[in-house]
């Protein structure tokens, strides 16, 4: 099983460009999540959708754009891109439409801002 | 709200030693608490989960016991391996959210 797939793995953006993160599951899972890692602060929650077609905000959600078109896809868009924005970001995926269960990871996408 | 706490690190020690990385947290209702752990350069994984008061969650020989009256999820393993360093995060969920603390990095010296 593939799981959770994020691409890209890496990326390097200069300040105002914009880009999409993507992020794909397998597991037919309805939750999906967009965190990002910065050291000292653990996992903020940047957006989440509980099922096609529902997306809602999480603690962060400034600066990035969600939808939720399909089951399976997830990406997450940086419109105009800050140095602030640089981090790890992270997507998950959970079963039914609760955050109560397990959430799967990707493998993460470092993205670089200058 | 909701929120985690827990012991900062780094923390470092002897293979075969006792470990004990604190977590406290805050939460509205009865939330479900859990233990990721993140090897380098990849994403977290579930280590162990408890749904309810008084619950042990356990896995390779870590454990984590959901104690309402301290609020706390303090997570232990009686003998640690070089295997185990990585970053543990504890987490609960509240409504559709998680809330992640903000991870102890663990390196066990042979």
């Amino acid at each position: 099983n593939a799981g959770v797939t994020q691409t890209p793995k890496f990326q390097v953006l200069k300040t105002g460009q914009s880009m999409t993160l993507q992020c794909a599951q397998d597991m037919n899972h309805e939750y999906m999540s967009w965190y990002r890692q910065d050291p000292g602060m653990g996992l903020r929650l940047i957006h989440y959708s509980v099922g096609a077609g529902i997306t809602d905000q999480g603690e962060v959600p400034n600066g990035y754009n969600v939808s939720r078109s399909t089951t399976e896809d997830f990406p997450l868009r940086l419109l105009s891109a800050a140095p602030s924005q640089t981090s790890v970001y992270f997507c998950a995926s959970s079963t039914g439409g609760s955050a109560k269960n397990i959430q799967y990871f990707g493998a993460g996408t470092r993205l670089s801002v200058l | 709200g909701n929120s985690v706490t827990q012991m900062e690190g780094p923390v470092t020690l002897s293979e075969e030693a006792f470990l004990t990385i604190n977590c406290t947290y805050t939460a509205t209702g009865y939330p479900s608490l859990f233990w990721y752990v993140q090897y380098p350069g990849e994403g977290l994984q579930l280590l162990l989960k408890a749904t309810k008061a008084d619950d042990k969650g356990s896995n390779k020989g870590f454990e984590a016991t959901y104690r309402k009256e301290t609020t706390s999820f303090h997570l232990e393993k009686g003998s640690v391996q070089v295997s185990d360093s990585a970053v543990y995060f504890c987490a609960l969920t509240g409504g559709n959210q998680f809330y992640f603390g903000t991870g102890t990095s663990l390196t066990v010296i042979p």
